[in-house]
């Protein structure tokens, strides 16, 4: 069964600051690889979602995710993020119809 | 058009009572999931529907757990005798394609279950 590991459980950054979240699954098979986000009161919406191809991944609001198969590795970054930001930030695997969770990171950004 | 809908958002139950949580997916969606969030924690698969067949409860917790999608749309999650431990957001999502191993899963905001 694949996991889901997210490095950082709480961030806290400024507006304006660079976000970076960790997140690193184990599977040995191929997988397809998203990014989950839940802003307060909402509900969990689709960031961006990884399955062949180009391992730079761009997704809405800005957000990118750069696939490193040799690290097992799906890391989320945001150049230069808003106080909308705020929110609940997931990954997820998928290596057959059901998603694995990582148990994820909350970011809250500061005006 | 209209996302996954959930009723009831939040249900408080004795315990030892039984529960009913409803979804009601995106119309045309032939693939539904179940998930269940305890607190701090990421959504945990449940069970899976492709139409009205129940493809997979693996994730189902206990036999007091209960799914079902009869006629291939709405489906309802059955907990009976809940305990304090199922105290948590459940989550339904669907997803258009039968093969969704490639497809995009859509969630509902949630049933927040609290058992006293």
């Amino acid at each position: 069964a694949q996991s889901v590991s997210q490095h950082n459980h709480h961030v806290i950054l400024s507006e304006a600051a660079s976000l970076e979240l960790g997140c690193n699954y184990s599977y040995g098979g191929t997988v397809n690889l998203f990014w989950y986000v839940q802003y307060p009161g909402q509900h969990l919406q689709l960031l961006l979602k990884y399955f062949s191809g180009d391992p730079l991944v761009k997704g809405i609001k800005g957000f990118e995710a750069e696939f490193i198969k040799s690290k097992f590795s799906f890391n989320l970054r945001k150049p230069s993020v808003q106080w909308s930001d705020t929110a609940e930030y997931f990954c997820a695997v998928n290596a057959q119809y059901k998603l694995s969770f990582g148990a994820g990171t909350t970011v809250t950004v500061r005006a | 058009g209209a996302g996954v809908s959930q009723s009831p958002r939040y249900k408080v139950a004795k315990r030892g009572q039984d529960v009913a949580l409803r979804c009601d997916p995106i119309s045309g969606h032939v693939s539904l999931f179940w998930y269940q969030q305890a607190l701090g924690q990421g959504p945990e698969f449940l069970t899976y529907f492709q139409n009205e067949a129940q493809l997979d409860k693996s994730g189902l917790p206990s036999d007091r757990f209960f799914a079902e999608r009869p006629e291939g749309s709405v489906s309802t999650l059955k907990i009976q005798r809940t305990q304090q431990e199922d105290s948590a957001v459940y989550l339904c999502a669907s997803s258009l394609v039968v093969d969704s191993f490639r497809d995009t899963q859509y969630f509902g905001p949630g049933t927040r279950l609290t058992v006293l």
